[in-house]
């Protein structure tokens, strides 16, 4: 069965860079989209962006200046970067594997909650 | 940006009786469309995919319909572990969720 383990900080300052990590157990890194996901407290589900099977990306265009996503195919982990966080960056990070016709996400990691401070 | 509107906000239903869900989208997402279960502090979990395929290991009493523009997530016969907030999805274009949709024990 796929596991993805998330972790990272998960206490920043204004203005300081977010930085996680997802690592894919039990299944393929190679050959999916991926996605990183955010839902702030008490609120819905906001997609932040996709990284596909060949390295391309696309991001959310309200964070598109702020987000990269990558992804290590040899230790089968993918990465979300987001810079000059704010207080409206405070949110629970989910990672998630799509599934096999890319539109729907199949596989979510545990949540990892981040919470900035002004 | 294409907007899903979920209908009703709450639901308020008891053990046993029927749930419709409805997600409606601001242009068409032809069958594109995802549902998701979530309980407090979990991780959203799929339950339908392209707007009426189960996932894999969902009840048989979730089903989902729907094409174009307008959807709906049935459950039939809600049990107790039902009682959840659902999302819908779509990735037609960038992807959006619905704001969710909360089912409730009456």
């Amino acid at each position: 069965q796929v596991q993805l383990q998330q972790w990272g900080a998960g206490l920043l300052k204004a203005s300081e860079t977010l930085s996680l990590t997802c690592a894919v157990y039990g299944g393929s890194f190679s050959g999916y989209y991926w996605s990183w996901i955010r839902q702030p407290p008490g609120k819905g589900l906001e997609w932040i962006g996709e990284i596909n099977h060949s390295g391309s990306t696309n991001y959310n265009p309200s964070l598109k200046s702020r987000v990269t996503i990558s992804g290590d195919t040899s230790k089968k982990q993918l990465s979300l970067k987001l810079t000059s966080v704010t207080a409206a960056d405070t949110a629970v990070y989910y990672c998630a594997r799509h599934c096999s016709d890319e539109n729907c996400y199949a596989f979510w990691g545990q949540g990892t909650t981040v919470s900035v401070s002004s | 940006e294409i907007v899903l509107t979920q209908s009703p906000a709450t639901l308020s239903l008891s053990p046993g009786e029927r749930a419709t869900l409805s997600c409606r989208a601001s242009q068409s997402v032809i069958s594109y469309l995802a549902w998701y279960q979530q309980k407090p502090g979990q991780a959203p979990r799929l339950l339908i995919y392209d707007a009426s395929n189960r996932a894999s290991g969902i009840p048989a009493r979730f089903s989902g319909s729907g094409s174009g523009t307008d959807f709906t997530l049935t459950i039939t016969s809600l049990e107790p572990d039902d009682f959840a907030v659902y999302y819908c999805h779509q990735r037609s274009n960038w992807p959006t969720f619905g704001q969710g949709t909360r089912l409730e024990i009456k």
